[in-house]
């Protein structure tokens, strides 16, 4: 089972939206809605930010959300802050023995 | 407020066994409601999920480490464990625990342990 395709940085300036992409396959984030979006800073442990697809956890800014289209789902940061300069990893629910599968991984810069 | 702790050895030997045990606190690990896993994390890579385990002992792991890999859980101290075999440097990596629900959500997680493989 491959890592979920993700885009290895995205930027933007403070304000503006952002958008990341995951990219499975039919097998993952095609079938199922079990998508989950972390977001890691420098030395920390991941935090979740986004579960089954577009869900958000108490206490997680509305700046934040999440869709699916097919095999590749999104995570959307409006109003980008400086806090939010991390990096973001999806995961996904998959029918293979592996079980769960993680995305490759997404630096995010605030210009 | 549920929180986990990973404990272990920061470094170990190439070729020997690695224990690590995550102990959870604010609420019961025996709860029906969770799974309980480990995640690995390379240096400057990626997150890896390597299994886990449900309260009842039943386990799932990883195919890619299945060979190596044990988790156990001991309900009595509110931990579960991993023991992952014959190491190498590949091995080496922060390793975490988390609570699992099941859908590839892991909503609580500890800080993480740092482990290194090297003679």
């Amino acid at each position: 089972q491959s890592a979920l395709t993700q885009p290895a940085s995205v930027s933007g300036s403070p304000g503006q939206s952002i958008t990341i992409s995951c990219t499975g396959t039919s097998s993952d984030v095609g079938t199922y809605n079990y998508v989950s979006w972390y977001q890691q800073h420098p030395g920390k442990a991941p935090k979740i930010m986004i579960y089954d697809v577009s869900d958000r956890p108490s206490g997680v800014s509305n700046r934040f959300s999440g869709s699916k289209s097919g095999n590749t789902a999104s995570l959307t940061i409006s109003g980008l802050q400086a806090e939010d300069e991390a990096d973001y990893y999806c995961s996904s629910y998959t029918s293979s023995s592996t079980l769960f599968v993680f995305g490759t991984g997404t630096k995010v810069t605030v210009l | 407020q549920v929180q986990l702790q990973e404990s272990g050895p920061g470094l170990v030997k190439p070729s020997q066994t690695l224990s690590l045990t995550c102990t959870v606190s604010g609420g019961s690990i025996t709860s029906d409601s969770y799974y309980w896993s480990w995640i690995w994390q390379p240096a400057g890579k990626g997150l890896e999920w390597i299994g886990r385990i449900y309260a009842s002992g039943s386990t799932t792991y990883n195919p890619s480490l299945h060979s190596r890999v044990s988790i156990s859980v001991d309900t009595s101290k509110n931990q579960f464990s991993l023991r992952l075999s014959s190491l190498t440097a590949a091995d080496t990596a922060i390793y975490y625990c988390a609570r699992d629900l099941g859908r590839a959500h892991f909503d609580y997680w500890g800080q993480g342990t740092l482990v290194t493989v090297s003679s």
